[in-house]
């Protein structure tokens, strides 16, 4: 059974940048598409982007320009990089994927890690 | 993007009861539609997709139909342990969206 752990910086200060690593456990990164998903009490559930195994990426287009996911396979890890974070970009952050394959449904979700921006 | 909204924002329910949550897309999203149940502060958990697969574990009291926009998540009976959010989510097309949720509170 495949296990996502996030962790980061639970704390990070307006305008720095925001960085997250899932460590998959229990099966490899390889042939599925990792997402990270946040969810706020203003935004709800709100889908960050995937990264696939081999690099490529999709990103949400109203994060897109401050968004950078990214693969490493020999570490069996997902990292996300989030810059110019504001007060709104507050939320728990989940890593997610799925049993087949992780592309549009997830059944594979990280316990979530709580980031707060503030001074 | 595709905007997905549940109705209603919340019910109150009894044990026992026959519960459904509606779920509309702002565009037809064909079937590619998940339904994911979250308690506070857990994670959410992936009960159906594809508008109707029953995942894998999941109680065949629940149950999904619909198709295009309009979809229905329907708890044939309510169990104590079915109090909890529930949220639909279009992956029809990037982004991914989610409805903004549905809490089933007891009556």
């Amino acid at each position: 059974q495949v296990q996502l752990q996030e962790s980061g910086p639970g704390l990070v200060k307006p305008s720095e940048t925001l960085s997250l690593t899932c460590t998959v456990s229990g099966g490899p990164v390889g042939s599925f598409y990792w997402s990270w998903i946040r969810q706020s009490p203003e935004k709800g559930l709100e889908w960050i982007g995937y990264v696939y195994y081999d690099g490529s990426s999709k990103y949400n287009p109203s994060l897109k320009s401050r968004v950078t996911m990214s693969v490493d396979r020999p570490e069996n890890q997902i990292s996300l990089k989030l810059t110019s974070v504001t007060a709104a970009d507050s939320a728990v952050y989940y890593c997610a994927s799925g049993s087949a394959g992780g592309y549009g449904y997830f059944d594979y979700w990280g316990q979530g890690t709580l980031v707060a921006v503030s001074s | 993007d595709i905007q997905m909204t549940q109705s209603p924002s919340s019910l109150s329910a009894s044990v026992g009861d026959r519960v459904t949550i509606t779920c509309r897309a702002s565009q037809g999203i064909s079937n590619y539609l998940a339904w994911y149940q979250q308690k506070p502060g857990k994670v959410p958990k992936l009960l159906i997709h594809a508008a109707s697969t029953l995942q894998s574990g999941v109680p065949p009291r629940f149950s999904g139909s619909g198709s295009g926009s309009d979809f229905t998540l329907t708890i044939s009976r309510l169990q104590p342990e079915d109090f909890a959010t529930y949220f639909c989510q279009n992956y029809d097309s990037a982004p991914w969206t989610f409805g903004q949720g549905t809490k089933v509170e007891i009556k």
